[in-house]
């Protein structure tokens, strides 16, 4: 079967960091280009970032620029969000997703819970 | 980064009825232009995806059409279980963005 499963989510402090992993099964993860979406709350879908297969090109949305780097390891078939400097804007459920051709998410996993909080 | 701007934000429509929404792009996106459907509790679902061409398993009341910068979602006639909130999202460039979202309440 074909799976993204996100784990990591949890409570953190504002100005605290969190890590987020994805683990990919079912499909050839290195030949895939993967995406993070959030969403807070009751609102619509955010993108984040979107890496390619090896990882060696990395796009972010302009708002998390600098706070925010996703990462790979395509022999764990895994990817990761290193998320820092939260604030409470930041909470949502993040999601990784498959990027495939025409850029759209096929495969989405079923979510992990980031509240930022004190 | 492209913006995607959908219209409209709420639509009530009966079972039976034709729906359309609607999604603008700042600039073109030649013809990548994907459909989602998300359910409360639920991750998003693809539709459509190249502007037109419908996601396997998918019925066939979806349809998609547009190009340059204006697509629209159709559903030929409207089932209790469309009930959802419908997002457009560009493939063109990285990264991907989504409008903010179509709310389709059943009257």
């Amino acid at each position: 079967e074909v799976q993204l499963v996100e784990s990591g989510g949890g409570l953190v402090q504002p100005g605290g960091s969190l890590r987020l992993s994805c683990a990919a099964s079912g499909f050839t993860f290195s030949s895939s280009w993967l995406a993070w979406v959030r969403q807070a709350p009751g609102k619509g879908l955010e993108s984040v970032a979107l890496m390619n297969q090896d990882g060696s090109a990395k796009y972010y949305v302009d708002s998390m620029k600098g706070r925010f780097t996703v990462s790979r390891d395509n022999a764990k078939n895994s990817a990761f969000l290193q998320m820092s400097s939260l604030r409470a804007e930041d909470t949502a459920v993040y999601y990784c997703a498959r990027d495939r051709a025409w850029g759209a998410f096929d495969v989405w996993g079923q979510g992990t819970m980031v509240t930022v909080s004190s | 980064d492209i913006q995607m701007t959908q219209s409209p934000s709420s639509l009530s429509a009966s079972v039976g009825d034709r729906v359309t929404i609607t999604c603008r792009a700042s600039q073109s996106i030649s013809g990548y232009l994907n459909w989602f459907q998300q359910k409360p509790g639920r991750p998003p679902k693809l539709l459509i995806y190249a502007t037109s061409s419908l996601e396997s398993g998918v019925p066939s009341r979806f349809s998609g059409s547009g190009s340059g910068t204006e697509f629209t979602l159709t559903i030929s006639s409207l089932q209790l279980e469309d009930l959802a909130t419908y997002y457009c999202q560009q493939g063109y460039r990285a990264p991907r963005t989504f409008g903010q979202g179509t709310k389709l309440e059943i009257k």
